[in-house]
């Protein structure tokens, strides 16, 4: 079954413990992403990845680093977190072809609270 | 001025009725256009993708792009209560060779019975 793998999908931590959120998908996509999305602000972008140690900043990647040592995953790194980056992440993947990227395909999410 | 714009509702419509949802954005360069749909605490899913402008259709559901203007609507023909959602607007914009996709806030729809 082709799907985007997000763990853990709940997560309650304290302030500055180094946390990482792990995402992997099936379906041999070039093109990986997080989004964290909060009340009244949608879906912001925080990191993609166009392909294997190909990563970039999205609207919103103070705070977080990405890797991207496989094609397949692609983990979300909080060095020190802090209250304000309590949200829900999600994870997605997509083809890339000469139209762009393709549609995306999201993980289930990740509910982070930091304390 | 927002790269991604919709209005955040929400819509109520009728059951049966046509529900229409827009999106402006501002990136002349972009090449790829899709709507989401987000059901509450779910993760979002793909209704429609449309990359060249006109009209789309996938069952009751019609993408409209419109490039010149800079906006790309979604109209949902027979409303259904299980039509009830949060629709996302997403445009795959051009940045310096790299491209990134932006998210409007999502319009949510409440398709009465």
């Amino acid at each position: 079954e082709a799907q985007v793998t997000q763990n853990p999908r709940y997560l309650i931590t304290v302030t500055g413990k180094k946390l990482t959120v792990t995402c992997s998908q099936n379906m041999n996509h070039e093109y990986m992403s997080w989004y964290r999305q909060d009340p009244g602000l949608g879906l912001r972008q925080i990191y993609y990845s166009m392909n294997v140690e190909v990563t970039d900043k999205g609207d919103v990647p103070e705070g977080y680093k990405v890797s991207r040592k496989e094609k397949r995953n692609f983990p979300l790194i909080l060095e020190s977190p802090s209250p304000n980056q309590t949200s829900l992440y999600f994870c997605a993947s997509s083809l890339w072809s000469g139209l762009g990227n393709q549609p995306q395909h999201f993980g289930d999410g990740t509910r982070l609270s930091i304390l | 001025q927002k790269e991604v714009e919709q209005n955040s509702g929400p819509l109520s419509v009728p059951e049966g009725a046509i529900a229409s949802l827009n999106c402006t954005y501002s990136d002349r360069g972009s090449q790829s256009f899709f709507w989401y749909r987000q059901y509450s605490g779910k993760s979002p899913e793909l209704i429609m993708s449309i990359y060249s402008n006109g009209d789309k259709e996938d069952g009751r559901f019609t993408a409209q792009l419109n490039k010149a203007s800079q906006y790309v609507s979604l109209l949902i023909r027979d409303s259904q209560p299980s039509d009830s959602a949060t629709y996302l607007c997403a445009v795959n914009m051009n940045s310096g060779g790299y491209q990134k996709v932006t998210f409007g806030t999502g319009t949510k729809l409440q398709v009465i019975p």
